[in-house]
């Protein structure tokens, strides 16, 4: 069975911090993904990922970076983390034109 | 830009009761059509898909879809819900087109009552 781990369930941080998402999966997919989930507004694209050292930006990429340095793993930047950051951080992989499977869910917030 | 539209934001419905929720996209090529589940304080779960072949697919737990490629519609059905299927189902889309991710819709929030 696929699994796409998220390295916090929950993370607490400041305003103006460098924060770090982690996100391996174990299924050699080629493809991860960043996603915000609020409610009312579903899931939207942060960045997503074709490989390695490939990235390509999403529907909202202001105010984040990521990293693709080895096939599995996907990281996502905060670079100076702000209050309407706060949300659930949704990570996903999956083989080119498959489904996507998703981590649990990374819950932040920042105060 | 394409989207992704679900017309109802949260559903209540009382166990065996029948259920079909709305999905359209505005994408005029060819297209992959999915739904997902998200059950509560879990993560996301493919329900079904559409790549090609007959528009109507049956995915998990009873659910089916039907694609209307004329009406650019994917609704999900199933005929008799349970008290088990209340969730939050998302509608989503992936342009069959190098470099594009899946699209989402906002989710429609399903409540059932038993």
């Amino acid at each position: 069975d696929v699994k796409v781990t998220q390295s916090s369930r929950y993370l607490v941080k400041r305003t103006g911090e460098k924060v770090f998402l982690e996100c391996v999966q174990d299924m050699d997919h080629e493809n991860m993904f960043w996603y915000r989930q609020d409610p009312g507004l579903g899931l939207r694209l942060i960045y997503f990922s074709y490989d390695v050292k490939m990235k390509e930006k999403g529907d909202i990429p202001e105010g984040y970076s990521v990293s693709r340095e080895k096939k599995e793993r996907f990281s996502l930047i905060l670079e100076s983390a702000s209050t309407n950051q706060t949300s659930m951080y949704l990570c996903a992989s999956s083989f080119i034109e498959e489904p996507q499977h998703f981590g649990d869910g990374t819950r932040l917030s920042i105060l | 830009a394409q989207s992704v539209s679900q017309h109802n934001h949260h559903v209540i419905l009382s166990e065996a009761a029948s259920l079909e929720l709305g999905c359209n996209y505005s994408y005029g090529g060819t297209v992959n059509l999915f739904w997902y589940v998200q059950y509560p304080g879990q993560h996301l779960q493919l329900l079904l898909k559409y790549f090609s072949g007959d528009p109507l697919v049956k995915g998990i737990k009873g659910f089916e879809a039907e694609f209307i490629k004329s009406k650019f519609s994917f609704n999900l059905r199933k005929p008799s819900v349970q008290w088990s299927d209340t969730a939050e189902y998302f509608c989503a889309v992936k342009p069959n087109q190098a470099g594009t991710a899946l699209i989402f819709g906002k989710g429609t929030t399903l409540s059932v009552s038993s």
